[in-house]
């Protein structure tokens, strides 16, 4: 079984503030991993995504997320906020040919 | 090249009445999800189709809800009869690789809003 836990629903930051969403996750094989942003009214979009090779991953916008195997978590950060990552970001998890498992997600407010 | 369209993007009906929404992939993609996202809560899996055939439906209330994807392309999904609790935004993605693999990237489209009174 896989499961996502993110942890704060709610993270707020200053613009030009470091962002950092936490995210843990549970599997019984080694997992692929993935964050994605939500925009109001909007589907999913892929930010990035972790499958083998460097745990440092880097994504778009200028976000990035490391796998660390021993802390089982896959925290993603960004080390200067813009008033345009505010959205809802979900972390999730697939271990095989199957769905994505997500996490309950974390919307993201930036302070002016 | 065109993302994963879905129609329509809100419905509002009554509880017990039946809705239906229509998804269509990005051409190409062999695998299509639907997804349930109730507000505050991640998207969670409905029903998997890889083409045209089943690959996980276990968490599809099937005594309400129903999907099909005819020819392995475009596919509906239909709610009947609706409940309140059914109340969330149903979201379809498509992904590329044949069985779905777990690497791949899921495409989202906008969702449809749908509220149940």
């Amino acid at each position: 079984a896989q499961s996502v836990t993110q942890l704060g629903s709610h993270v707020s930051v200053s613009e030009g503030a470091l962002v950092l969403l936490r995210c843990n996750y549970s599997s019984s094989v080694p997992p692929y991993l993935f964050w994605y942003v939500q925009y109001p009214n909007q589907g999913l979009q892929l930010l990035l995504k972790y499958t083998t090779g460097a745990t440092l991953v880097k994504g778009i916008n200028g976000f990035e997320a490391e796998f660390k195997k021993s802390e089982t978590s896959f925290h993603l950060t960004k080390p200067s906020a813009h008033m345009s990552d505010a959205a809802e970001y979900f972390c999730a998890v697939n271990t095989g040919r199957r769905a994505l498992t997500f996490g309950s997600g974390t919307r993201l407010q930036v302070q002016p | 090249e065109a993302g994963v369209a879905q129609s329509p993007r809100y419905k509002i009906i009554e509880k017990r009445q039946s809705v239906a929404f229509w998804c269509n992939p990005i051409s190409g993609h062999a695998t299509l999800y639907w997804y349930q996202q109730i507000l505050g809560q991640g998207p969670k899996l409905l029903i998997q189709f890889q083409n045209n055939g089943v690959v996980d439906d276990s968490q599809l209330p099937k005594d309400r809800f129903s999907a099909e994807r005819l020819k392995g392309v475009d596919s509906t999904l239909k709610i009947q009869p609706a409940k309140l609790e059914d109340s969330a935004v149903y979201l379809c993605a498509s992904s590329s690789a044949l069985g779905g693999a777990g690497t791949d990237t899921q495409y989202f489209g906008p969702g449809t809003r749908l509220t149940v009174l």
